[in-house]
């Protein structure tokens, strides 16, 4: 089973700055890599899919990079809307397999 | 505009069973495969099992192999899963979402409580 490690756990920053979050795969997982956005009571929004690609109707401050083992996924400028929970699965392997999550707070 | 209900969640004993279904409308059911995702109180995401078009491939988590069944009925746009033998860490929100591998679209879940 691939293991995905977020990184940080929880962040915490103000509404205009940039972020990045990691997630590192515990073996290759080519670039078969998603991230998803989650708010309190709602489920999972598909934000990046393949590692780079914008899901339909998500924002351009929200990329996505990486390949292999070591990926990222970058906020330019954090909205108030942005605050939630971040996860990364990938998609190269069974079981499919999500990270553990990093909460971005203000 | 896509949507995914799901039903069917409830509190149940250990060692019972429980059926969840999903509706699906707003997109062509049977172009696309569909997962079951869970997720327990407070945790993360955990992807449970999924299924192609016709319904001739599927596959599951190991932790529920021989206990879940997924199954579809495209002529109803329809999404079941069958759980029997369930265990206390079976209790989590249960998530309909489209396509097989990185779910675009999901529903709001229903909360399956496995307690005595």
């Amino acid at each position: 089973e691939t293991v995905l490690t977020q990184s940080p756990a929880t962040l915490s920053l103000s509404p205009g700055e940039r972020v990045t979050l990691s997630c590192r795969a515990s073996q290759n997982v080519d670039t078969y890599l998603a991230w998803y956005q989650q708010k309190p009571g709602q489920p999972p929004r598909l934000l990046i899919y393949d590692s780079s690609n914008r899901a339909a109707g998500i924002p351009a401050r929200f990329s996505g990079s990486g390949s292999g083992t070591d990926f990222s996924l970058t906020i330019t400028s954090l909205e108030p809307e942005d605050f939630a929970v971040y996860y990364c699965q990938q998609r190269d392997n069974r079981p499919f397999t999500f990270g553990q999550g990093t909460k971005l707070e203000i | 505009e896509v949507q995914l209900v799901e039903s069917g969640g409830g509190l149940v004993q250990p060692g019972g069973s429980l059926r969840l279904s999903c509706v699906a409308s707003g997109f062509t059911f049977d172009n696309y495969w569909m997962s079951w995702v869970r997720q327990a109180p407070g945790k993360g995401l955990e992807w449970v099992a999924n299924i192609r078009q016709e319904g001739g491939e599927k596959y599951y988590v190991d932790s529920v192999k021989g206990r879940f069944t997924i199954s579809r009925d495209n002529a109803k746009n329809s999404l079941d899963l069958q759980m029997d033998s369930l265990r206390p860490e079976d209790t989590a929100v249960y998530y309909c979402a489209r396509r097989g591998a990185s779910p675009d679209y999901w529903g709001q879940g229903t909360l399956v409580t496995v307690s005595s």
